[in-house]
């Protein structure tokens, strides 16, 4: 099994500004998914991010609210920019258990709560 | 609609109860079911992973699909108090990766 961390695990920001979600896979790995987790609602996927190309957005998700970054095969970014309260939400980066499966691996999670 | 419906809970059950947590979906084309387990301010850790119909066991869980009735169960025997968790179901369409769709999650408390 994969072993990812994420930072920072929870943090508190202001209306307006922008943070950045960091991933790291202690595997390499082709494809990494970013999800957001909101309070009594399903994991959602915001976009799948492939080493060396543009990340793939989901319906309702733009690259000018969450760029993502995939600089190699073990590491990616999510940022939440101009933030409002409605981005209050836990922010999930995950991996495929296998090339040939649907099983994902998550981390632990990066909570974030606006003002 | 949603895609998937899950009873959000809490459902409350004494410890060495047998617990039922269930998901109902509308897509006929499903056909990878799971279900996760997360733990409060943890990530979800993928628990069960079934293939169409029928059942699977592992250990105190037995996971359970009825593809005509668009119906998922998990039960878990002997429930512990270590079982106390937010449970996620999901499917998806194909193998390999696919867009999986989750449930809202059951939240279970075990008490000692």
């Amino acid at each position: 099994s994969a072993v990812i961390s994420q930072k920072p695990s929870r943090d508190i920001c202001q209306r307006g500004t922008s943070l950045t979600i960091q991933c790291q896979v202690d595997s390499q790995v082709t494809m990494m998914f970013w999800y957001r987790q909101q309070p009594g609602q399903s994991l959602t996927l915001i976009a799948t991010a492939n080493q060396g190309s543009e990340a793939t957005y989901e319906s309702g998700f733009v690259i000018d609210k969450f760029p993502i970054s995939r600089p190699n095969l073990t590491f990616s970014t999510l940022t939440v920019s101009n933030m409002s309260p409605e981005d209050s939400s836990i922010y999930l980066c995950s991996v495929l258990a296998g090339a040939n499966t649907g099983e994902l691996f998550f981390g632990e999670g990066s909570r974030l709560t606006v003002l | 609609q949603k895609e998937v419906e899950q009873d959000p809970g809490p459902l409350s059950v004494p410890e060495g109860a047998i617990v039922s947590l269930n998901c109902t979906y509308s897509n006929s084309a499903f056909q990878y079911f799971m279900w996760y387990r997360q733990y409060s301010r943890k990530g979800p850790e993928l628990l069960m992973y079934t293939y169409s119909s029928g059942n699977k066991e592992d250990g105190r869980f037995t996971a359970q699909v009825d593809k005509s009735s668009k119906y998922i169960s998990l039960f878990i025997r002997d429930s512990q108090p270590s079982d106390s968790a937010t449970y996620l179901c999901a499917m998806g369409e194909s193998k390999g990766f696919q867009k999986l769709v989750f449930g809202t999650g059951t939240r279970l408390l075990v008490s000692p």
